[in-house]
């Protein structure tokens, strides 16, 4: 069973779209973690965060984490279509337990 | 590239059998860690070990064991394989653990082990 549930679980937009995905859960996260996977690779870390409330900017990347800490969002701006692939998260909920969310897809068509 | 590196690419065996997936961290990471994905379970946590101990403990079965050598190496064992265990299996480095476990870690993956149970 997830722990974390990833909103939505496809998405296909064009090149030059604003797109936003989620990542919820029904406890609380001490930190939560944004990675993005490409075809035959391994997840490369995106962000951190920590703070409730806290918004990060990377580039066209923004990633809120929600108030109560259980919820964070990443909107990206005017996807390219190097930003095809799965974005996870992964919240850490005790000292020795994180887990990740099943992701979503992302494809980014010219 | 990660810095991370991970043996063999791809694994086909059958049920029943035992095979070991190695890890070698980036130089001077401390931590590895295990993970499991397949298509159906997403992404899981297995096991940490920092600096040759066991740190931390996910989902993993009794059927699978892992160890971190004195060179930092690490492997996953995974014995009386089942059709089921069929995955990508990525091993993940980071420098230190904190304060025992993910806070704050950048961890870097390697480009994970295909393993296919027939």
């Amino acid at each position: 069973t997830q722990l974390l549930e990833q909103s939505p679980q496809f998405l296909s937009i064009q090149e030059g779209e604003n797109l936003t995905v989620y990542c919820n859960s029904s406890s609380v996260f001490s930190s939560l973690q944004w990675y993005r996977q490409e075809p035959g690779e391994g997840p490369v870390l995106l962000v951190t965060v920590v703070t409730g409330g806290e918004v990060k900017k990377l580039k066209r990347l923004t990633f809120q984490f929600g108030d109560a800490r259980k919820d964070s969002s990443l909107h990206i701006t005017a996807a390219q279509t190097g930003d095809t692939g799965l974005y996870l998260c992964a919240g850490r909920y005790n000292n020795n337990d994180m887990r990740f969310g099943a992701g979503t897809r992302l494809t980014v068509k010219p | 590239d990660s810095g991370v590196t991970q043996t063999p690419k791809h694994l086909i065996t059958a049920t029943g059998q035992r095979v070991t997936l190695r890890c070698s961290p980036r130089s001077g990471d401390l931590s590895v860690y295990w993970y499991q994905q397949s298509l159906d379970q997403g992404l899981q946590f297995l096991i940490q070990y920092y600096n040759g101990e066991e740190r931390a403990k996910g989902n993993i079965l009794e059927r699978f064991s892992a160890q971190q050598f004195p060179d930092l190496h690490s492997e996953l064992n995974l014995s009386s394989l089942e059709l089921g265990d069929s995955a990508l299996y990525f091993c993940a480095s980071s420098v230190d653990d904190g304060s025992g476990g993910f806070y704050l870690n950048t961890q870097y993956f390697g480009p994970g082990t295909r393993l296919t149970v027939l």
